[in-house]
């Protein structure tokens, strides 16, 4: 089945910096790579993700990129804010046609963002 | 903005009793999940249900799991006979399929095992 691996398992930067989160997946069959932002103690919120026939989505300070020959794909955030600080996780999923498949997450990245 | 919701926020049981964990997807959305947290690791999904039945489930979803959808709007979980390692945080998550695969997310049940 699908396997996730995510790094760094935490991360520290200077409020203002850039913050670059990184997946691989296993099974060439995955379609589908969102991201997630989970606050302590709250639900997963989606922030971005990308379908396997985009190389790159960007949404103001986030951005994502997708490798498929490399089956790795990337969070980057820009201009990092003290409220940027979460746990990040990404996901794999195959979805076809109409239907839709189930997430398998990384292991989360910890963000912290130092004022 | 529609949510989806969970109850109860928190539940305490027992060793060995049943619970049954409640969802109520937004009403569009036409594939649901379950998906567990345990406390500081990654979520890992549980089971997958459209068209009132399972489409897939993990290896954690055992004889001891159940899904329902009992009356078209809620969505629960059934756990027969709690172990200890239940203990996480539960959340229920839907998507509207058709050519979106988005998923959101509850906002958690914390079941804890005693």
């Amino acid at each position: 089945g699908e396997n996730v691996e995510q790094h760094p398992s935490t991360l520290s930067v200077q409020e203002g910096d850039s913050a670059v989160i990184k997946c691989t997946y296993s099974d060439s069959a995955s379609n589908y790579f969102p991201w997630y932002k989970q606050e302590l103690g709250k639900r997963p919120q989606l922030i971005i993700d990308i379908r396997s026939n985009v190389g790159e989505k960007k949404d103001q300070r986030i951005a994502v990129t997708l490798n498929k020959t490399a089956k790795h794909f990337s969070l980057h955030i820009t201009e990092t804010q003290p409220e940027d600080s979460a746990v990040y996780f990404c996901a794999a999923s195959i979805g076809y046609g109409g239907s839709q498949g189930n997430l398998i997450f990384g292991k989360g990245t910890k963000l912290s963002v130092k004022p | 903005e529609p949510e989806v919701t969970q109850t109860p926020s928190h539940q305490v049981t027992q060793m060995g009793q049943e619970v049954i964990l409640r969802c109520v997807p937004i009403s569009n959305h036409l594939y649901f999940y379950w998906y567990r947290q345990i406390l500081g690791q990654k979520v890992e999904f549980l089971v997958s249900f459209y068209n009132n039945e399972i489409s897939e489930k993990s290896e954690i979803f055992d004889d001891q799991f159940s899904v329902e959808r009992p009356d078209g709007s809620n969505f629960t979980l059934k756990i027969r006979s709690t172990k200890l390692e239940d203990s996480a945080m539960y959340f229920c998550a839907g998507g509207a399929g058709i050519s979106y695969n988005e998923q959101f997310f509850g906002p958690g049940t914390r079941l804890t095992v005693l």
